[in-house]
């Protein structure tokens, strides 16, 4: 019954790679995002996908390719690896736009540790 | 562009002390969230504060929005080693892309039993 799940919770890879994490999550949200967070745990958000509509698209490298294929899912795709993109990648989801109803934030996946050899 | 800053980076202190997290944003807030991040967790939603000069309480956790509605505070009271962790202020910009939330650069808290 977990909320928002996210797979794989760790990824190690080669440079110049291609690989995928997946996320779903049965809030019945209609907003999904991505955020990496760093070493020094700074959170950054990426993409924005409202109703499989993309809404926000930070200047991220166009290596890194979102897809919502329904409101429910919202896989991240990265072409050609690289060091620098060593992180852990979060997909979090929400009710809606801007603020939440009282009592609701952002629910967020476990995670997954992406580590570019 | 947007910045949210918070101070301290990190704290140590003895468990039954108080800590009090500060949150500063560059821009006025239409809202301010308060997430928890576990070591090696995920962030969890906290509450959120949406008029100016609101505070809110949590059992020992009280949450303030500054009246200009760019800073807000955490305060713990009486500390416990369950508390240990990251805790991140977010915010959304008043009359920016209404779903964009920015994080605060987040408060470490080390509880020593």
């Amino acid at each position: 019954d977990t909320a928002v799940s996210q797979t794989p919770k760790y990824l190690v890879t080669q440079m110049g790679n291609d690989k995928s994490i997946k996320c779903e999550q049965n809030l019945g949200h209609d907003t999904m995002y991505w955020y990496k967070q760093d070493s020094k745990k700074f959170l950054k958000i990426m993409f924005s996908y409202n109703n499989k509509e993309l809404i926000i698209n930070e200047t991220v490298p166009n290596r890194f390719s979102p897809k919502s294929p329904d409101k429910a899912h919202l896989n991240l795709h990265i072409n050609s690896l690289e060091l620098g993109d060593s992180a852990v990648y979060f997909c979090a989801s929400s009710q809606g736009w801007g603020s939440q109803p009282p009592g609701y934030g952002y629910t967020f996946g476990s995670g997954t540790r992406l580590t570019v050899v | 562009g947007q910045q949210v800053m918070q101070i301290p980076q990190y704290q140590h202190v003895q468990e039954g002390e108080d800590f009090t997290t500060y949150c500063n944003s560059s821009t006025t807030l239409s809202n301010i969230q308060w997430y928890k991040q576990r070591p090696g967790g995920h962030p969890v939603f906290l509450i959120q504060l949406v008029k100016s000069g609101e505070v809110k309480k949590q059992k020992r956790l009280t949450f303030q929005f500054g009246e200009a509605k760019k800073n807000s505070s955490l305060h713990i009271t009486a500390t416990q080693t369950t508390d240990v962790g990251t805790y991140f202020c977010a915010g959304h910009r008043e009359g920016g892309a209404t779903n964009k939330l920015i994080f605060g650069t987040g408060t470490l808290l080390a509880v020593q039993p």
